[in-house]
């Protein structure tokens, strides 16, 4: 399958804990995103790489979240010390540098007890 | 910041029939991109159909065409002869056309039944 990946679908952890999810992008997009969608909302941005560069962050981004993307490949979400609030599902998306539509992957879908 | 909005949060269509979503948004831009999604339950999300403002011609794709009202903000999406696995939800995002643009807007989703 050549779409996007994520891993895991789910994750279920303790509050205060630290989680940490993969995506795997499409393997020619340079353009990786990452999304928080909660129940009944639509999805919100995150952060954007540009190859290996983060290039924006939502003030969502709080100082809990980072997020890598080495080699311009795959990318990782950390959250630390995750809270309630935390739980929501994660979307990766990718797309080309000159294509404006965005593919996405399964999300990850958190849960903190 | 760009907002999108979808005002009806839920929508029914009866089997072969015809629905149309709604969605307005708002921005200073006057080049910018607006896309409709559609996310089945469990499933990922999906590009349905893409429009370019620049472009006066609404766009289309198969049984699913745009309004696209550029003055009036308005950007609705029609499916024509529903079918069963049309039965989603369907959001309306935005994305800005200039170069620091990345991020889409997007709406909170109509969520769209199908009736056999």
């Amino acid at each position: 399958d050549t779409g996007v990946s994520q891993d895991p679908r789910h994750k279920i952890t303790k509050r205060g804990q630290n989680v940490t999810f993969r995506c795997d992008p499409i393997s020619e997009h340079n353009r990786l995103y990452w999304y928080r969608q909660t129940l009944g909302q639509g999805p919100e941005f995150l952060t954007y790489f540009q190859n290996e560069a983060q290039l924006e962050k939502s003030r969502l981004l709080s100082d809990r979240f980072s997020a890598e993307r080495p080699k311009g490949s795959f990318s990782t979400l950390e959250i630390q010390r995750t809270e309630q609030g935390d739980s929501a599902m994660y979307l990766c998306a990718s797309s080309l540098y000159s294509n404006n539509e965005q593919f996405f992957g399964p999300g990850t879908r958190l849960t903190v007890l | 910041a760009q907002t999108v909005t979808q005002s009806q949060p839920e929508m029914s269509v009866q089997e072969a029939e015809t629905v149309t979503l709604s969605c307005t948004y708002d921005t200073s831009e006057s080049d910018y991109y607006l896309f409709w999604y559609k996310q089945p339950p469990s499933r990922q999300m999906i590009l349905v159909i893409r429009q370019e403002a620049y472009k006066q011609q609404n766009a289309t794709e198969n049984r699913f065409s745009v309004n696209f009202q550029k003055a009036a903000k308005s950007f609705s999406l029609k499916i024509s002869d529903s079918q069963l696995g049309d039965a989603a939800m369907y959001f309306c995002a935005y994305r800005s056309a200039s170069n620091t643009g990345n991020q889409f807007y997007f709406g909170t989703g109509t969520s769209l039944t199908v009736i056999p």
